[in-house]
């Protein structure tokens, strides 16, 4: 079975420009998470959806931080203008329901320069 | 207070030996409980989920005590494969998720 699939691994850009996250949850998965980790502040949840619609987004830094699940198999975390505060590795993750256990894809490891 | 709280480390320990780390929690509501690890520079991954009565799975152990609020995980006889972050999991009626910091385990030859 696929896991949870995220796009770029890595990104590398200059600070003002904007910059767009993408992740495809396991089929079946009703809940999808984003985190942002950093060494400083561990794994930081910032915005989780289920069944496409946002649940709770407190975790957003930012309104240079938005989120989007246009359907159940695709969800985008745009940063626009970035900063480079904003470098760290931001997972995305899905799980069945409340539950139980979340699934991690790889990563992006963001470095906004 | 956090939610979840975990002590960080470092645990340095050698082969073999048997290690435990706590995690607490600070809402008594609080439903299901996982043991995730994290590899250096890898995503976090389900090592084995907590139950009430505590559970097994190999080297493994994990409890969980409701009365004092914590969750524990044994590590018996550790593997240098063993070395990674170990991070808690809590989660709570009205979708909440919270993720502890991670403790560090390095098991030295």
């Amino acid at each position: 079975d696929a896991g949870v699939i995220q796009s770029p691994r890595h990104e590398v850009t200059e600070m003002g420009q904007e910059v767009t996250l993408r992740c495809k949850p396991i089929s079946g998965h009703d809940y999808l998470f984003w985190y942002r980790q950093t060494m400083m502040r561990g794994l930081e949840l910032l915005i989780y959806f289920n069944n496409n619609v946002p649940i709770d987004d407190s975790g957003m830094p930012e309104d240079r931080f938005s989120a989007k699940m246009p359907n159940a198999s695709f969800s985008t975390l745009k940063i626009q203008p970035s900063e480079p505060r904003d470098s760290a590795v931001y997972f995305c993750a899905s799980s069945p329901n409340r539950d139980q256990p979340q699934h991690f894809g790889d990563g992006t490891r963001l470095s906004i320069l | 207070r956090k939610e979840v709280e975990q002590d960080p480390g470092p645990f340095n320990v050698p082969e073999g030996a048997t290690v435990a780390f706590n995690c607490t929690y600070s809402n008594s509501a609080s439903q299901s409980f996982f043991w995730y690890r994290q590899d250096c520079r890898k995503e976090p991954k389900l090592l084995m989920s907590v139950y009430s009565s505590g559970n097994e799975d190999g080297r493994f152990t994990a409890q969980l005590n409701r009365a004092s609020q914590y969750i524990s995980l044994l590590i018996r006889d550790s593997k240098l494969s063993d070395s990674a972050t170990y991070l808690c999991v809590v989660t709570r009626t009205g979708n909440q998720f919270y993720f502890g910091t991670g403790t560090s385990l390095t098991v030295i030859p």
